[in-house]
């Protein structure tokens, strides 16, 4: 049974710095993986997609990367702002390239202004 | 585009009574997932539909079911309402192929039941 962690579960940064979220599983035979943002009483938004065959993955100042042997999986956020405060999650398929999908409890993070 | 569409965005009922929540995919998905939400935690799986026939199903009761229409939308229907169903409700589409999922889910905004 795949099982998602993130660590840590709370993060409260000052702005301009240079953050990493970090998200682990238990069944490395994944097809992908995803990370989402979720605002308070929100819906999840999508943020990066990694194919299994793809180390990282980048958008704008969001950078993922995936090693699938050690199941890891890192957010990487760049000169963070007051914006980005939000919870992180990450997304595992349950099985082999099917969804649904499996996620860890998520990384609430706090920028400070 | 629009993206996957749900309504209501809130709800209250009250204990034992039923409740529909409904689902609009993004357009050319015709797979949709839905997932509860507890404050504090990660989603969790309840249904998965594609091409109008379940394929999966979560560890919840059969209070909940759900079904997927001709067009791809699906309602996800919660009977005898228990204060523990309180929680955010969300709906996913994918485009599948096959088997496989390479691709990315899109969620809703959600919608928020209370049970009281």
């Amino acid at each position: 049974k795949q099982e998602v962690t993130q660590i840590p579960a709370a993060l409260s940064v000052p702005e301009g710095e240079n953050l990493v979220l970090n998200c682990s599983f238990t069944d490395s035979a994944i097809y992908n993986l995803q990370w989402f943002r979720q605002d308070p009483g929100k819906g999840l938004t999508s943020l990066l997609l990694i194919q299994s065959s793809q180390r990282e993955q980048t958008s704008g100042r969001l950078n993922a990367s995936l090693d699938k042997s050690s199941g890891r999986s890192t957010l990487y956020i760049a000169a963070s702002q007051p914006g980005d405060s939000a919870t992180y999650l990450c997304a595992v398929p349950s099985n082999s390239g099917n969804t649904p999908l499996v996620f860890g409890k998520g990384t609430r993070l706090s920028v400070i202004a | 585009d629009a993206g996957v569409t749900q309504s209501p965005t809130h709800l209250i009922k009250t204990r034992g009574q039923h409740v529909t929540l409904r689902c609009s995919p993004i357009s050319g998905h015709k797979s949709v997932s839905w997932y509860q939400q507890v404050l504090g935690q990660g989603p969790q799986f309840i249904f998965q539909y594609y091409e109008k026939e379940e394929r999966g199903r979560g560890n919840f009761p059969d209070r909940f079911s759900a079904r997927q229409f001709p067009n791809y939308s699906s309602e996800l229907n919660v009977n005898a309402l228990l204060l523990g169903d309180s929680a955010l409700y969300l709906c996913a589409s994918s485009r599948l192929t096959g088997q496989i999922s390479y691709t990315e889910a899109f969620f809703g905004q959600g919608t928020r039941l209370t049970v009281v």
